[in-house]
């Protein structure tokens, strides 16, 4: 089924463990990002990228890399984890990234890591 | 950056009632997305509104671009409705959403 897929779904990480969370997606999307979900906060973007090669930080980035290297990969990596990274991660893609945005966003079920 | 502010942030309804959720957003937007976000999690696209009215079966919105914010109508909720409703915007293209803290919607059988 076209959509996007995260995995794992569940992580549990020891304080200075590195992993990386899985993003794929199958619709030909040029954009893409990754969003935190903490109680109370809403969503915050951690990375972006608007295409193949392009990414950039978005609100919370420190802890976090990311690459593009093809349309349909979007890793993000956990350098050494902490506590304060203990979250639900959701990945969203959407269509056009060089001109107006004439779609919603589609997002990954999520992985909910836990660090101790 | 852009503020965007939801409320109420708690909303507990009865069956068959209706409801009106509010986002305002500090600047003016060409991007604007409603989500809700189920008891298990997932996020679903609602609309792609970034001015005027849609309708979509028991939901409609309407965003108001020149006043800066938007409502999401809900009538004859069911208990399926329940969730987690996020407003997002974005003020220029290819810039990212930013998503309010969302109204947390129970509904009461």
């Amino acid at each position: 089924n076209a959509g996007v897929t995260q995995t794992p779904k569940f992580q549990v990480l020891k304080t200075g463990q590195s992993m990386t969370l899985q993003c794929a997606q199958d619709m030909n999307h040029e954009y893409m990002s990754w969003y935190r979900q903490d109680p109370g906060m809403g969503l915050r973007l951690i990375h972006y990228s608007v295409g193949a090669g392009i990414t950039d930080q978005g609100e919370v980035p420190n802890g976090y890399n990311v690459s593009r290297s093809t349309t349909e990969d979007f890793p993000l990596r956990l350098l050494s984890a902490a506590p304060s990274q203990t979250s639900v991660y959701f990945c969203a893609s959407s269509y056009s990234a060089r001109g107006p945005v004439l779609y919603g966003y589609t997002f990954g079920s999520g992985t909910r890591l836990t660090v101790v | 950056g852009i503020q965007v502010e939801q409320s109420p942030p708690d909303l507990i309804l009865q069956e068959g009632a209706n409801s009106t959720l509010r986002c305002n957003f500090s600047d003016s937007v060409n991007n604007l997305q409603w989500f809700h976000q189920n008891p298990w999690g997932q996020l679903i696209n609602l609309f792609y509104i970034p001015s005027g009215t849609k309708q979509n079966g028991r939901l409609s919105a309407t965003t108001v671009a020149t006043e800066r914010y938007s409502l999401l109508y809900i009538s004859s909720s069911q208990t399926t409705d329940s969730g987690v409703y996020f407003c997002a915007v974005s003020g220029t293209e290819n810039t990212p959403l930013v998503f309010g803290k969302g109204t947390r919607l129970s509904v009461i059988a």
